[in-house]
């Protein structure tokens, strides 16, 4: 089987740069989705595909891979932008679904 | 604008069938490239995936949950179902209805949700 790897928290200044990882056998062979979950909220879809926003999300979100690693880039973060991130794709051995654990992302 | 409404129990004794149903807006189930889903959370913990159907009612679950699980289609309604039997407190979570995406590109994703559905194990 395979899993899929973030870490469990990062934190940013209001403004700057913040990239939040994640790692997976899977990733070579799938494209990862990302998404935002606020507290008490539904997760929301942020990027996917190669690097794709749904309408209405800011274009401060941006994706990227290489290899078995992909990750969701936030250039200026903003206050409303706290919250956790969770990576998810399909395992490559199996049409199981698979999420990481999810980075709780802090904007100081 | 699709729209995904989980509806159930929200209390389900020990060893009892906690079931939900989700019923699809805005959008038809029968419209192929979609794979409706079901993930749950448990309260402070991260995602995890519990299974899915097609419209024509392919199924695919997770191996953890598997033996337990059983997940419906009825197109007439626009809805899905989910029946999980002989739970306990570990099945305590919020679960969410979601419509997956999916493509011979190696995209997929979960691009509608439903509000989620505390479902609480307890006697």
């Amino acid at each position: 089987s395979s899993e899929l790897t973030q870490d469990p928290a990062v934190s940013v200044a209001l403004g700057q740069t913040v990239r939040i990882t994640c790692q997976g056998d899977s990733l070579r062979n799938y494209y990862a989705s990302w998404y935002q979950q606020k507290p008490g909220q539904a997760p929301i879809l942020v990027i996917y595909g190669k690097n794709n926003r749904p309408s209405g999300i800011p274009d401060r979100f941006s994706g990227s891979s290489s290899g078995d690693a992909t990750s969701l880039t936030i250039t200026g973060a903003q206050a409303e932008d706290e919250a956790d991130y969770y990576c998810n794709s399909r395992d490559y051995t199996s049409n199981r679904v698979i999420f990481g654990g999810g980075t709780k992302l802090t904007v100081l | 604008q699709v729209q995904l409404q989980e509806s159930g129990p929200g209390l389900v004794k020990p060893s009892q069938t906690l079931s939900l149903t989700c019923t699809v807006s805005g959008g038809s189930i029968n419209s192929g490239g979609y794979y409706w889903s079901w993930i749950r959370q448990v309260p402070g913990k991260g995602l995890e995936w519990i299974g899915y159907i097609l419209y024509s009612g392919i199924t695919y679950y997770s191996p953890s949950l598997k033996s337990r699980l059983t997940m419906a289609v009825d197109t007439s309604k626009s809805q899905f179902s989910l029946k999980l039997r002989s739970v306990t407190a570990a099945d305590t979570a919020v679960y969410y209805c979601a419509r997956q995406y999916g493509d011979t590109f190696g995209q997929y994703y979960f691009d509608y949700w439903g509000q989620g559905s505390l479902v609480t194990v307890s006697s």
